[in-house]
């Protein structure tokens, strides 16, 4: 078994902000990935990483940069926090192998809220 | 595209009382099937996943048959407890490292 530790659980910041976001799994994963959850949406992908210094784009990069220090851990950006923004990052790893039956094991999540 | 559709939530029964929460799937590709359930404070967990057509996945006493044909992958429980109060996502993960989830649908039950 395994972990995925998000930190912090919970994040304020302001209007123009950057702010980062980190992620550390210890199940000796390759793949990671960052997702965005509000309510109503789902969870869309910001950005994923398939290797040390990988950096794949998702659906929803926009406004945010990553990156894959090591293997075990994986950060993310806030370029410019917008306003009375407030969602859920999750962090997921997967073993990256397995095609398309790779599950997916995710982080507890960081939650933000922009003033 | 891809997508999921899935039951809009809340879906709210009594303990006891049997769930189904549906869920179609839109894809050119030929996709594992996922459902994941999420508890407050918590990540998504997996309750199970089906990568073949005409199988079953099951788990706690939840099961899914995908449906290739139908392109569903509908959730059902014969008999809920308040412990199933949670949000549970369809998914699949048709090619690569990505999946595309649904928005997912609140269930809660009372006691």
């Amino acid at each position: 078994g395994g972990i995925i530790t998000q930190t912090p659980k919970f994040l304020i910041g302001q209007e123009g902000q950057k702010l980062t976001l980190k992620c550390q799994q210890n199940f000796n994963h390759d793949t990671m990935y960052w997702y965005r959850q509000d309510s109503g949406k789902g969870l869309r992908l910001i950005y994923y990483s398939i290797t040390e210094n990988d950096l794949q784009k998702g659906d929803l990069s926009e406004g945010y940069d990553a990156s894959r220090e090591k293997k075990s851990s994986f950060s993310l950006t806030v370029t410019s926090a917008q306003k009375n923004e407030m969602a859920v990052f999750l962090c997921a790893s997967s073993t990256g192998t397995g095609g398309s039956q790779d599950t997916q094991y995710f982080g507890p999540g960081t939650r933000l809220l922009v003033l | 595209g891809d997508s999921v559709t899935q039951t809009e939530g809340p879906v709210t029964l009594s303990e006891g009382t049997s769930l189904t929460v549906n869920c179609s799937y839109e894809t050119k590709q030929y996709p594992t099937l996922f459902w994941y359930v999420q508890y407050p404070g918590e990540g998504p967990q997996l309750l199970f996943k089906v990568p073949k057509a005409n199988e079953k996945g099951s788990n706690r006493g939840f099961e899914a048959t995908y449906n290739k044909e139908a392109t569903s992958f509908h959730l059902q429980k014969a008999s809920v407890q308040e412990s199933d109060s949670a949000v549970y996502y369809c998914a699949f993960n048709s090619a690569g490292n990505k999946l595309t989830f649904g928005i997912g649908t609140r269930v809660l039950v009372r006691p």
